[in-house]
């Protein structure tokens, strides 16, 4: 298994443009979210989806947006980039069984100027 | 969802045991502990989890207060590969949210 992989890895926008950050998953796992970390700060949870076409708001959803047509893929859509969006993105994915450990992907890397 | 202080940094000889505090005294009775820790930049990684009792598992071991108001996480063999920031989240079991702060920075030195 791959488990989480995200792309790409690093990313530079100017301000106003958009772009998705893709996210998949071949663990069959029906949750997935997406967290951003700026320096110094633990994650915080951007959305979040409980299964294909269920998807919910996290504590920082203003400016994205996401959408799940499959179990494994998960992107995340900037709407018109702005420089407060510069961090560091993170999938994650659990199962819904078991321990609900979740599975983090490698990151990607967005600065905006 | 329950909030966790956690101190800022620790040191850690390496081979040594690290034991990693976290106070969470507002947790409620169906709350779990989780812990998880991030290397460098990578993705958060999962390591062990506990509602009341002691949990071990092969990478730490999870001590849990008897009133559940703190806890500690135990690496009991430190390597300088468990350089990272460790995390506490008390959460209920079977959310998928997971309320991160800042963590404690645990640097294993030679």
């Amino acid at each position: 298994n791959a488990g989480v992989t995200q792309t790409p890895k690093f990313q530079v926008l100017k301000t106003g443009q958009s772009m998705t950050l893709q996210c998949a998953q071949d663990m069959n796992h029906e949750y997935m979210s997406w967290y951003r970390q700026d320096p110094g700060m633990g994650l915080r949870l951007i959305h979040y989806s409980v299964g294909a076409g269920i998807t919910d708001q996290g504590e920082v959803p203003n400016g994205y947006n996401v959408s799940r047509s499959t179990t494994e893929d998960f992107p995340l859509r900037l709407l018109s980039a702005a420089p407060s969006q510069t961090s560091v993105y993170f999938c994650a994915s659990s199962s819904r069984l078991g321990s609900y450990e979740q599975y983090f992907g490698p990151g990607t890397r967005l600065t905006v100027t | 969802d329950a909030k966790t202080t956690q101190p800022t940094s620790m040191d850690c000889a390496e081979g040594r045991a690290a034991n990693l505090p976290c106070n969470h005294s507002t947790i409620s009775g169906n709350e779990y502990v989780y812990w998880y820790r991030q290397i460098h930049s990578q993705g958060p990684q999962y390591i062990i989890h506990g509602l009341k009792n002691n949990e071990t598992n092969e990478m730490a071991s999870l001590i849990i207060t008897e009133d559940r108001k703190s806890s500690t996480l135990i690496l009991p063999h430190a390597t300088l590969r468990d350089t990272a920031v460790y995390y506490c989240i008390v959460t209920w079991y079977g959310t998928d949210k997971l309320i991160f702060g800042t963590g404690t920075r645990l640097q294993v030195f030679p």
